[in-house]
């Protein structure tokens, strides 16, 4: 079974740009949360989706923003970009069991210049 | 606000030691994830616990939570080169919102042939 994919793998945008990356969950699984990883750090949690409704959003700003389709696939959307977004962007997909086991894509690495 | 704080932040251990990493909050979480993270992958989940005291083994790893399932431990017996890595925990199904994840900033632990 496939796991969860991301596109594209590495992405170069200039301040003020706006980015689309996408994820698909593994089949079967309802819910998906976006990460955001600065080097160094922890993922920080934007946003969680779940039956194409929000469930979740972390402290980010409304730059960023997230859809989920019918076929659970999702998108985060960031727009008017700065510098400090450069990060590795990671999906992951989960059954949205009681204990919240999640699986992650190998994330997107986007650059802003 | 939750938080997850991992101690060490960095650990270097010669081959054959043992080493016991710590996850600690102040908030109590209904299950809490250890994932293992290779540079430029997405994190990998090693083990998931729920209950309050819960212990699990998975070979040479042993997870531990807290009574009070606010703290966990993971303890790597006669570590191995191959262990090197990223090791994050996380916590899910907090006070403040159950569809929030948070990740604490992780420890990196290099292991020395």
């Amino acid at each position: 079974d496939a796991g969860v994919t991301q596109s594209p793998t590495h992405l170069i945008k200039t301040r003020g740009q706006q980015v689309t990356l996408r994820c698909s969950p593994i089949s079967g699984h309802k819910s998906v949360s976006w990460y955001q990883q600065v080097l160094g750090q922890g993922p920080q949690f934007i946003f969680q989706y779940y039956e194409k409704e929000e469930r979740g959003r972390g402290n980010f700003p409304d730059r960023f923003s997230a859809r989920q389709f019918p076929n659970y696939s999702s998108e985060l959307n960031v727009n008017a970009l700065l510098l400090g977004d450069s990060a590795l962007y990671l999906c992951a997909s989960s059954l949205m069991t009681v204990s919240y086991e999640q699986y992650f894509g190998p994330g997107t690495r986007l650059t802003v210049t | 606000t939750q938080l997850l704080e991992q101690s060490p932040q960095f650990l270097s251990i010669q081959e054959g030691e043992n080493l016991t990493v710590y996850c600690n909050s102040s908030s109590v979480f209904s299950s809490l994830q250890w994932y293992r993270q290779e540079p430029g992958e997405g994190p990998v989940l090693l083990v998931t616990v729920v209950t309050g005291g819960e212990v699990k083994k998975l070979k040479r790893l042993t997870f531990q939570f807290g009574d009070a399932r606010k703290d966990s431990s993971l303890h790597i017996t006669a570590a191995q080169t191959g262990d090197t890595g990223l090791y994050l925990c996380a916590g899910a199904g907090g006070y403040s919102s159950a569809s929030k994840i948070i990740f604490g900033s992780g420890t990196r632990l290099s292991i020395r042939p």
